[in-house]
């Protein structure tokens, strides 16, 4: 157990429909990590923050967007879903968003568009 | 286009069998390189590597950096059971946050 929790752990939802998903990092930990690992795009970074502002931006729709909270949980908002962005979420956090940290992930939401 | 190549993308070998994972990169402004072991969900930090030459060991799994020739290798001895995963490399660049670009994996089946 790394620590980081996600919720929810499965989500199916339509197309067209708008989902958030919850990150909550370890204890003490100042940034989060989001990535999206799909069959055929393996694990892609989407976007970090650290102590509330965005850090860093990977490979993230404009569909998709992020925020962290004062209480340093995140959530990820995906909308107007399609087929394709059904995949497997994780979230990761670190102490500093240092790149000499760790990161460590929690399990995963794993999100099926139909 | 910034990339990451790994090979095999799959591996099947005997407990007891030594294997090397091979990691090559192309990106620009170089950070760091990492070594993740994925099962059954979350990928588990392995190594992180920055300096070329110089190799992490963690007990059975170690692994080593070549910046000039842009790739890395992470060696297994003595597989066991438990070490079939996916082993993903990730690269990151960037000169303040993490941006990563991740490699597809390997997958590595230790058969008893």
């Amino acid at each position: 157990d790394s620590g980081v929790t996600q919720t929810p752990k499965h989500l199916i939802t339509a197309t067209g429909q708008r989902v958030t998903l919850r990150c909550s990092p370890r204890s003490g930990d100042l940034s989060v990590y989001w990535y999206q690992q799909s069959l055929d795009q393996g694990l892609q970074f989407l976007i970090q923050y650290y102590n509330g502002e965005e850090r860093a931006k990977g490979n993230i729709l404009e569909r998709f967007s992020a925020q962290q909270f004062p209480d340093l949980h995140s959530e990820l908002n995906l909308s107007s879903l399609e087929l394709g962005d059904s995949a497997l979420y994780f979230c990761a956090s670190s102490v500093f968003g240092d790149r000499r940290e760790t990161q460590y992930f929690g399990p995963g939401t794993r999100l099926l568009v139909l | 286009e910034d990339k990451v190549v790994q090979s095999p993308l799959s591996l099947v070998v005997h407990e007891g069998d030594t294997v090397t994972l091979n990691c090559s990169y192309e990106v620009t402004n170089f950070r760091s390189l990492l070594w993740y072991k994925q099962e059954k969900k979350a990928p588990t930090f392995l190594f992180m590597l920055t300096s070329s030459g110089i190799e992490k060991k963690s007990g059975r799994l170690s692994s080593i950096l070549d910046k000039k020739e842009l790739f890395s290798i992470l060696n297994i001895t003595a597989t066991q059971t438990g070490d079939s995963a996916i082993y993903l490399c990730a690269v990151s660049w960037d000169n303040y946050g993490q941006n990563f670009v991740f490699g597809p994996g390997t997958r590595l089946s230790v058969l008893p």
